[in-house]
């Protein structure tokens, strides 16, 4: 069994700021990782996924977040967040080569990120 | 491309009645999961089915059901609502290819009020 946690409910942050999303991940197996943001009364959106190679993944709309094993982390990054960028988003991991193909994924608690002007 | 659709976007139904959900998944996807979302449990996952065949089951009480047509349109039942039922819920379709990692698409879900 996978599970997942948001470090932070709601992180403020003031337009053009940087911003950094936390998600950690616990798994006895291998994972794939995503991000996910979700606008209100809307359903899910992929940003960005990890399933191998190289451990820092570029995502839409000037989102990237980096895969760090040893520490079981997948942080979400933008260098400058707009007002637009205000959301909630989740981290989410699915089980690597799960064999029956089960697409299940596991999501964290999921972070408000309110961008003041 | 048309996404995942969902229908109805909004319900309202009274305690001890029945709900049935569907969702189209996108053209060639077949996989279909349905997903649970409330303020204070988060998202949970349901159940996963392929090929008209339940895959995966979440942890919810027997009074949850799905099932998926040939064409992988899926339709979830809740029997006997609670008003702890009441939630968005999402469904979300893949595109099973063999391939490592494909991603879920979502659809923008059907918010159900039990009153």
């Amino acid at each position: 069994a996978q599970s997942v946690t948001q470090l932070d409910s709601q992180v403020p942050v003031f337009e053009e700021a940087p911003v950094e999303l936390r998600c950690n991940y616990s798994s006895s197996v291998s994972v794939y990782l995503f991000w996910y943001v979700q606008y209100p009364n809307q359903g899910l959106q992929l940003l960005l996924k990890y399933l191998s190679g190289s451990t820092l993944v570029k995502g839409i709309n000037g989102f990237e977040a980096e895969f760090n094993k040893s520490q079981t982390s997948f942080h979400l990054r933008k260098p400058s967040v707009h007002i637009s960028d205000t959301a909630e988003y989740f981290c989410a991991v699915r089980e690597a080569d799960s064999g029956a193909g089960s697409y299940q994924l596991t999501f964290g608690k999921g972070t408000k990120l309110s961008v003041i002007p | 491309k048309a996404g995942v659709t969902q229908t109805p976007r909004y319900l309202i139904k009274t305690r001890g009645q029945q709900v049935t959900l569907s969702c189209s998944p996108i053209s060639g996807h077949r996989s279909v999961s349905w997903y649970q979302q409330t303020p204070g449990q988060g998202l949970q996952f349901l159940f996963e089915y392929f090929s008209e065949t339940q895959r995966n089951k979440g942890n919810f009480p027997g009074r949850f059901s799905g099932r998926q047509f040939s064409n992988s349109r899926s339709e979830m039942n809740v029997s006997t609502l609670e008003l702890g039922d009441s939630a968005l819920y999402l469904c979300a379709s893949s595109l099973v290819t063999g391939s490592k990692g494909t991603e879920a698409f979502f659809g923008q879900g059907t918010r159900l009020t039990v009153v």
